[in-house]
């Protein structure tokens, strides 16, 4: 089953902050997040493994909740390049399957 | 580089023809997987393969079934071509670190439209 992301879409002005939400019904080994831009494939943000661990890179950060099967993706002071479309995909086994959420529109206007 | 290709960016097949998508990775990388993204539903694992030869249905297997005859080519094959299968198809490929913890990398995707 695919995890649920939250919310579907989102509108910011350039400076401002965004959490995209994804949970899952099963237990997870870990969480991936990409970004899709419009006409483009999806590109690697960051991985984090169970531990309950947090990453970041530059202003985007997440965590994961391993006992609560969530993570949380964070935008902070976001800009125009920051749009796109999130997905986060769980790994709920030690095979490397990996299934994506739904995705969130992410937009970000001047 | 880090490369996946798939053969083709726009495809236009007709109802009831057997359709072959192809991808190709040369990274060595063990697992290669097939997604279907349609808006407001994401990407859709139809099919993962983890060796040579080796697959796993994911979550949208029906209509489709899969090739991987040797490492580096994962084919997705639509026995007969529905119109319900008109879509963008990616293909991924990862390497085996354990735990679905490896980077998945992905094509540029295929848009085929069935008619």
């Amino acid at each position: 089953q695919q995890p649920v992301q939250s919310p579907q879409a989102v509108i910011l002005r350039e400076g401002e902050d965004a959490v995209i939400n994804c949970s899952s019904s099963k237990a997870l080994y870990s969480v991936h997040w990409y970004r899709q831009k419009h006409g483009e494939a999806p590109v690697f943000l960051m991985i984090l493994l169970k531990g309950g661990e947090q990453k970041g890179h530059d202003k985007i950060s997440a965590s994961f909740n391993e006992k609560k099967q969530q993570s949380s993706l964070y935008l902070t002071a976001s800009q125009l390049s920051y749009s796109g479309t999130y997905f986060c995909g769980t790994g709920s086994s030690n095979t490397g399957k990996l299934i994506f959420g739904q995705g969130t529109t992410l937009q970000v206007k001047p | 580089d880090v490369k996946v290709t798939q053969s083709s960016r726009y495809l236009v097949k007709r109802t009831g023809e057997k359709v072959f998508l192809e991808c190709v990775q040369d990274m060595d990388h063990e697992n290669m997987f097939w997604y279907r993204q349609d808006p407001g539903l994401g990407l859709r694992l139809i099919y993962f393969s983890y060796d040579v030869k080796m697959k796993e249905k994911g979550d949208i297997p029906e209509g489709y079934s899969v090739s991987r005859e040797k490492k580096e080519r994962f084919s997705l094959i639509l026995e007969s071509a529905s119109t319900n299968q008109t879509s963008m198809y990616l293909c991924a490929s990862s390497r085996t670190g354990g735990a679905g913890n490896t980077e998945a990398f992905f094509g540029q995707g295929t848009r085929l439209t069935v008619v």
